[in-house]
């Protein structure tokens, strides 16, 4: 069963500080990833994807992510974090069996003046 | 993109009754879901609404407890019934527009249930 880990409940970095979510995914078949951020008392927007070609996605907001087959990896990165930032970020794979999508259980980022 | 608009956004409700979510999308969307994210926790389906017929529930979840209706390719309603405390929690309404693969899922912005 195709299934995504975001082993950090969360992470703190300073403003201005480069930042890293970590994601590792499990498929049977293509990976098809997503990194979504949920706002205080808002839905979750989608950030960024990864289907096929570049390893290096760019998405919304200045974030990227890097894909890494190897790792079995979806870091999503960003090289100056903002104090608007902070939110809580969830990973996604999408199951080709079914075509639903699968959350990880989120990373709630902090960036601290 | 599509514009999701979901109401109400917040409510504290009694054991016992039931609230009716709200979920309009600015264009015909082919998809459209109902999710549960439960305090700390991530993004659970609850459901997919089908246009014209029935919804399909995910397992752990029945039409009695969250009827659900869409009449049409923009529209969708979630009932929550027989409201315990534990239903306490975010229902997000999300669409996409082609179910493939590599496409991207929308959101509303949310109903924060509180069951007192």
């Amino acid at each position: 069963a195709q299934s995504v880990a975001q082993p950090e409940d969360q992470v703190n970095v300073a403003e201005g500080n480069p930042l890293t979510v970590k994601c590792t995914y499990s498929v049977s078949g293509n990976p098809y990833l997503f990194w979504y951020v949920q706002y205080p008392n808002r839905g979750l927007q989608f950030l960024l994807k990864y289907i096929t070609g570049d390893n290096l996605v760019k998405g919304s907001y200045g974030f990227e992510a890097e894909f890494n087959k190897s790792q079995t990896s979806f870091h999503l990165k960003k090289p100056s974090a903002l104090v608007s930032d902070s939110a809580l970020y969830f990973c996604a794979v999408r199951d080709d069996n079914t075509d639903k999508l699968i959350f990880g259980t989120g990373t709630r980022l902090q960036v601290f003046p | 993109s599509a514009v999701i608009s979901q109401k109400p956004s917040r409510d504290i409700c009694q054991r016992g009754t039931s609230l009716t979510i709200q979920c309009q999308v600015d264009s015909q969307v082919t998809m459209m879901f109902w999710y549960r994210q439960q305090p700390g926790q991530s993004l659970t389906l609850i459901a997919t609404a089908n246009q014209g017929s029935e919804a399909t529930y995910e397992s752990g979840f029945v039409i009695d407890k969250f009827p659900i209706s869409r009449p049409n390719l923009t529209f969708s309603t979630l009932t929550v019934s027989n409201m315990s405390p534990e239903d306490s929690s975010i229902y997000l309404c999300s669409v996409e527009d082609v179910r493939t693969v590599n496409t991207e899922a929308f959101f509303g912005q949310g109903t924060r249930l509180t069951v007192v």
